[in-house]
């Protein structure tokens, strides 16, 4: 099984900082990654796909990066609205295997 | 619009069955791979199982072997049947619709495996 390492764990931020998850791989996934946002006791939002393409309807401040084995997921000018949980998730191959999260909080 | 409702969420003994049924509205379920995914109490996410359009299965080694995905197209409908429960099942698990972009999702159903 691909194994997701996402860092850090939790962060906490102001509204208006800039913050940034990474995410690796245990093997070379090409782009094959999406990022998910889960708000307490909500089913988690599909925010990007292929590692660096926006869903639409999400706001252009989320974006992401990388190839390979390492990726990174930015919130631009961090909103009180995008305090959650983010999961990075691989579908190079089955099973399909997510990070552990990231507990984004807002200072 | 695509809706995903689930059902079947249980409080249920260590040994016991269970099935989860999810309800899909706005698609073809027929056209459409379809994937569960658990989620146990403060924990991520894990991947359970998988059928794809054409039928095919696939499971996580976890349940392997004790858990079963079906189908009924003409009620828009996707199961999980799930066997021998243990307590590490215990999870809320959610039906998502696709086997690799997981865009729409159920609600989430609660199953709780407790002596």
């Amino acid at each position: 099984d691909i194994q997701m390492t996402q860092s850090p764990s939790s962060l906490s931020a102001y509204v208006g900082d800039t913050v940034t998850i990474t995410c690796q791989a245990s093997q070379d996934i090409r782009t094959y990654l999406n990022w998910y946002q889960q708000k307490s006791g909500r089913a988690p939002k599909l925010l990007m796909f292929d590692a660096s393409s926006l869903e639409a309807g999400v706001p252009s401040r989320f974006s992401g990066s990388g190839s390979g084995t390492k990726f990174t997921f930015t919130i631009s000018s961090l909103q009180p609205e995008d305090m959650a949980t983010y999961y990075c998730q691989q579908y190079d191959s089955l099973p399909r295997t997510f990070g552990q999260g990231t507990k984004v909080e807002i200072k | 619009e695509v809706q995903l409702v689930q059902s079947g969420g249980a409080f249920i003994q260590p040994g016991a069955s269970l099935r989860l049924s999810c309800v899909g509205s706005g698609f073809s379920l027929s056209g459409n791979h379809m994937t569960w995914i658990r989620q146990a109490p403060g924990q991520g996410l894990h991947w359970v199982s998988v059928i794809y359009s054409n039928g095919t299965t696939h499971f996580a080694d976890s349940v392997k072997g004790r858990f079963s995905i079906s189908r009924h197209n003409s009620i828009n409908t996707v199961y999980l049947q799930m066997n021998s429960l243990r307590t590490e099942d215990t999870a809320v698990y959610f039906c998502t619709r696709g086997a690799a972009n997981f865009e729409y999702w159920g609600q989430g159903t609660l199953v709780t495996v407790s002596s």
